[in-house]
């Protein structure tokens, strides 16, 4: 079955980066693109970006360039969200999701919290 | 980039009661318009894509249509299980953008 399993929540300092992690199985990695969303405490959801596992193509959210980087590993079908300079408004659960039309599946989500 | 515009904030229904919700895009996102469902600490679940085409395991009672700029999600005999916030996305254009969120709760 499709599962997509992220790492554990992790707490960081103003300024610090954040490295979140999605290990993909139960299908073809390289068939499907994995889509980064995150959600503030009680606030809707945020799309982040977009990695092709394919070529590794991305297309980032513009509020976050120069900040966000998104990779894949295809040797370990992991997918990697590194957010730098962070700041008290990232504190969030952030999730990966399998995308084609839509995204069908999703990992459990990573609480990043911000804070000094 | 493409506003996603959902309504009601708030829906109050009954159980065994239909529900619509809607979704306005603030401009054409021809059918590339998918529905989640969302309960409190978990992940969104896709519900429809396409606009009107129901995921894998969704149950029949949710339905999608519309197309262009304006969205509805109907529920035709809410079940206990169905209250939840609910968002619209559109990924015809990058960036992809979500509604605000449609809190559907008991009334």
């Amino acid at each position: 079955q499709v599962q997509l399993v992220q790492s554990g929540a992790e707490v960081k300092k103003p300024g610090a980066s954040v490295k979140v992690s999605c290990k993909a199985s139960g299908y073809s990695f390289t068939s499907y693109g994995i889509s980064w969303v995150r959600q503030a405490p009680g606030q809707g959801l945020e799309w982040m970006g977009w990695i092709s596992a394919y070529n590794g193509n991305t297309n980032y959210a513009q509020k976050l360039q120069g900040r966000v980087t998104m990779t894949t590993d295809t040797s370990t079908t992991t997918a990697y969200l590194e957010l730098g300079s962070l700041r008290s408004d990232d504190t969030a659960v952030y999730y990966c999701a399998r995308t084609y039309s839509g995204y069908d599946y999703w990992g459990q989500g990573t609480l990043v919290t911000v804070s000094s | 980039e493409i506003v996603m515009t959902q309504s009601p904030a708030t829906l109050s229904v009954s159980p065994g009661e239909r529900a619509t919700l809607s979704c306005r895009a603030s401009q054409s996102v021809s059918s590339n318009l998918a529905w989640y469902q969302q309960k409190p600490g978990q992940a969104p679940r896709l519900l429809i894509y396409g606009a009107s085409t129901r995921a894998t395991g969704i149950p029949a009672r949710f339905s999608g249509s519309g197309s262009g700029t304006e969205f509805t999600l109907t529920i035709s005999s809410l079940q206990s299980e169905d209250f939840a916030v609910y968002y619209c996305q559109q990924y015809k254009n990058w960036p992809s953008t979500f509604g605000q969120g449609t809190k559907l709760e008991i009334k």
